[in-house]
């Protein structure tokens, strides 16, 4: 089945400060990928997302992620982040041996972002 | 476009009752709509598909007479946990997914709600 691996369950980081949060995932087929963030005790917005085309993607909040067919990744990067920028922030796929009308999520990456 | 709500956004109820959660889609026809639930710092974990008109699909593990899901209308669906216990306490979130090339919107997205806090004492 497909999966998505998350490997920082919690990424700490200074303002203004760049970051990557890492997701890989398991499926060598087609795919699409997508990056949700996550406030307290909040549904899920959607970030990005991969559907084809160019392999690097951007949000209107500076995130930008570039889809790695080779190495099957999706790291999700910015620049300079901002005390908003704290959230939960999950990559999920569709598609693969799971098909594309279900998401899977990986377990999901905790960006804190201090002063 | 592409708004999705839940009804109510918490909730507290005794053990042994029943609790039914809304999810509508707004402003677009969903014929399926996802059931996800998320217990504290962790991932959503899929529970059910349902699509309109017809039995929800639910996932291994999950329990359907627990969980009863209708999809009555193209734009709401319901979860009602049955006989609720403190175990069944978490954080239910929905999604709506639009058919293909509804104005502009992507069939291959979700669109989720705000979620549901529930808490059973």
């Amino acid at each position: 089945a497909q999966s998505v691996t998350q490997l920082d369950s919690q990424v700490p980081v200074f303002e203004e400060a760049p970051v990557e949060l890492r997701c890989n995932y398991s499926s060598s087929v087609s795919v699409y990928l997508f990056w949700y963030v996550q406030y307290p005790n909040q549904g899920l917005q959607l970030l990005l997302k991969y559907l084809s085309g160019s392999t690097l993607v951007e949000s209107i909040n500076g995130f930008e992620a570039e889809f790695n067919k080779s190495q099957t990744s999706f790291h999700l990067r910015k620049p300079s982040v901002h005390i908003s920028d704290t959230a939960e922030y999950f990559c999920a796929v569709s598609g693969g041996n799971t098909g594309f009308q279900k998401l899977v999520f990986g377990t999901g990456t905790r960006l804190l972002v201090s002063p | 476009g592409a708004v999705v709500s839940q009804h109510p956004s918490r909730v507290i109820c005794k053990s042994g009752t029943s609790v039914k959660i809304e999810c509508r889609s707004l402003d677009f026809q969903a014929t399926t709509m996802f059931w996800y639930r998320q217990f504290p710092k962790q991932s959503l974990m899929l529970m059910a598909t349902s699509n309109e008109g017809s039995k929800a699909t639910y996932e291994q593990g999950v329990e359907k007479d627990k969980f009863l899901i209708n999809h009555a209308s193209l734009t709401l669906s319901t979860l009602t946990v049955t006989s609720a216990h403190p175990e069944d306490s978490s954080f239910y979130i929905c999604s709506a997914r639009p058919p293909n090339r509804f104005a502009g919107l992507n069939a291959y997205e979700q669109y989720f709600g705000p979620g549901t806090r529930l808490t059973v004492t």
